[in-house]
């Protein structure tokens, strides 16, 4: 398996433009998870899928960001309008509910707002 | 709030010694704990796991310690290798959601 992929591997955007991120989880796997990290709170939950459906989304920061899985193979974390303070590296991650809880991340998109 | 806390942000350690990396929870719920290794420019990967109903578990050079009283647990690695230079994220769940530490940076000097 090719493991968890991630597009685009870096993404250099405006202030005010639309960022799209995108997520391939491991084919099998009924989780996934995103996650962004910075500095200060190091790898931070925004939201978490079971069987495509939105289970928690607490972390989501603002109503700027939002995230959706159309099918078991597909998710996406949207920023609308992207700000400075975005910028950041994301993660998705995936995982297998029952296999004890063991996550597996794709290598991350690092996103820039300038 | 930060539930996994890791207050070291780097540690440095001599070849062949041993690392110590800390790990503090504050919710009682978690029942599964593990360790991350996070390479420059790679995604976390899995290193090692603990279930609440265990003090300890080793794998190889890796063990990892949990103090359920004192919601505290600790990654020991020994003999410390220039290999395991990278940041260790601490990670706890409950149900199937994980909430990460901060990370510690380890580097271990040749």
């Amino acid at each position: 398996d090719a493991g968890v992929i991630q597009s685009p591997r870096h993404e250099v955007t405006e202030m005010g433009q639309e960022v799209t991120l995108r997520c391939k989880p491991i084919s099998g796997h009924n989780s996934l998870f995103w996650y962004r990290q910075t500095m200060m709170r190091g790898l931070e939950l925004l939201i978490y899928f079971n069987n495509n459906v939105p289970i928690d989304d607490s972390g989501m920061p603002e109503d700027r960001f939002s995230a959706k899985m159309p099918n078991a193979s597909f998710s996406t974390l949207k920023i609308q309008p992207s700000e400075p303070r975005d910028s950041a590296v994301y993660f998705c991650a995936s995982s297998q509910q029952g296999a004890l809880g063991k996550a597996f991340f794709g290598q991350g998109t690092r996103l820039t707002v300038v | 709030d930060q539930q996994v806390k890791q207050n070291s942000p780097s540690l440095s350690v001599q070849e062949g010694r041993i690392s110590i990396l800390n790990c503090d929870y504050t919710n009682s719920m978690f029942d599964y704990f593990l360790w991350y290794k996070k390479y420059p420019a790679e995604g976390p990967t899995f290193l090692i796991s603990i279930s609440s109903i265990k003090d300890k578990n080793e794998d190889g050079r890796f063990t990892v310690f949990l103090n359920k009283s004192a919601k505290h647990l600790s990654l020991h690695i020994v003999p410390s290798q220039p290999g395991d230079s990278a940041v260790y994220f601490c990670a706890a769940s409950a149900g199937n959601q994980f909430y990460f530490g901060t990370g510690t940076s380890l580097t271990v000097i040749p």
